[in-house]
C-alpha cells in the first residue's frame, strides 16, 4: 500500500515568517494530495489540496506544490499568524479512495 | 446542517467489553470511513464504504467490524475491547465530486 512520510514532526516560527511542510509518498499512481489541518481536540479540516495534474495551487496565504518526478509534495504558509497553529497533515489518494496520511506536524507560531 | 455526527464523545471501556461507535452524516455522501488517530502516528484507515452495502478493509481492521446501515449511517464494532484500542475515533464522509472528506468530531475511546 502507499506510504507517506510527512517532516518535520514539529515546527517552531515567529509571526509573519513562513513555514514549509514537506511530504512524500511511494504509490506513483497517486493522484490526489489533500492538506488537513487540526486545531487542539478539534476535528481534522481540508485547507488545500491539489491534484496530480497541477504543479502548484495557491489559496491566499498558503501554498501546495507537487513534484510527480521525485514523488513529493509540500505546504507552504506566508506571514504565519498564531491562528496557523495547529496540526497538519497530508495525505495521498487515489481517486478519493484509501486516504493515507502523514504522521502530522506541529505548527506553533510565536507571537 | 450537521455534516458528520459521532456518538459517544468520549468512552471508557473494560478489557472484554465491547461497544459501538456511531456514525452518520446528513451530506448524501456515497463514501464513509472510520480513522484511528494516535499520538505520533496521524490518522490511520480502519474500514471505509465506498457505497451502501459494501465495506472494505483498510490499514488496521483487526479486532474491528463495521455496517453501512443505510446511505448515512456507519457503524464502528468493537467486540472485545483491548488497551491497545484506546485512541481517537474519526468518521468520516467524502464528496465525491472533489474528494473532499468531512470529518466528525471524534470519539475518544479509553480501554482499561
Amino acid at each position: 500500500g502507499e506510504n507517506v512520510e510527512q517532516h518535520p514532526s514539529t515546527l517552531s516560527v515567529q509571526e509573519g515568517d513562513s513555514a514549509v511542510i514537506k511530504c512524500t509518498y511511494s504509490d506513483s499512481a497517486s493522484n490526489y494530495f489533500p492538506w488537513y489541518k487540526q486545531e487542539l481536540g478539534k476535528r481534522p479540516q481540508l485547507i488545500i489540496d491539489i491534484r496530480s495534474n497541477v504543479g502548484e495551487k495557491k489559496d491566499q496565504r498558503i501554498a501546495v506544490t507537487l513534484n510527480k518526478t521525485a514523488k513529493h509534495f509540500s505546504l507552504h504558509i506566508t506571514e504565519t499568524q498564531p491562528e496557523d497553529s495547529a496540526v497538519y497533515f497530508c495525505a495521498a489518494s487515489i481517486n478519493g479512495n484509501q486516504f493515507y496520511f502523514g504522521t502530522g506536524t506541529s505548527l506553533t507560531v510565536i507571537p | 446542517n450537521a455534516g458528520v455526527t459521532q456518538t459517544p464523545k468520549f468512552q471508557v471501556l473494560k478489557t472484554g467489553q465491547s461497544m459501538t461507535l456511531q456514525c452518520a452524516q446528513d451530506m448524501n455522501h456515497n463514501s464513509m470511513y472510520w480513522y484511528r488517530q494516535d499520538p505520533g502516528m496521524g490518522l490511520r484507515l480502519i474500514y471505509y464504504s465506498a457505497s451502501e452495502g459494501t465495506t472494505d478493509k483498510g490499514e488496521v481492521p483487526n479486532g474491528y467490524n463495521v455496517s453501512r446501515l443505510n446511505k448515512r449511517e456507519f457503524s464502528l464494532r468493537l467486540e472485545s475491547a483491548a488497551p491497545s484500542q484506546t485512541s481517537v475515533y474519526f468518521c468520516a464522509s467524502m464528496l465525491a465530486v472533489s474528494y473532499e472528506a468531512f470529518f466528525g468530531q471524534g470519539t475518544r475511546l479509553t480501554v482499561v
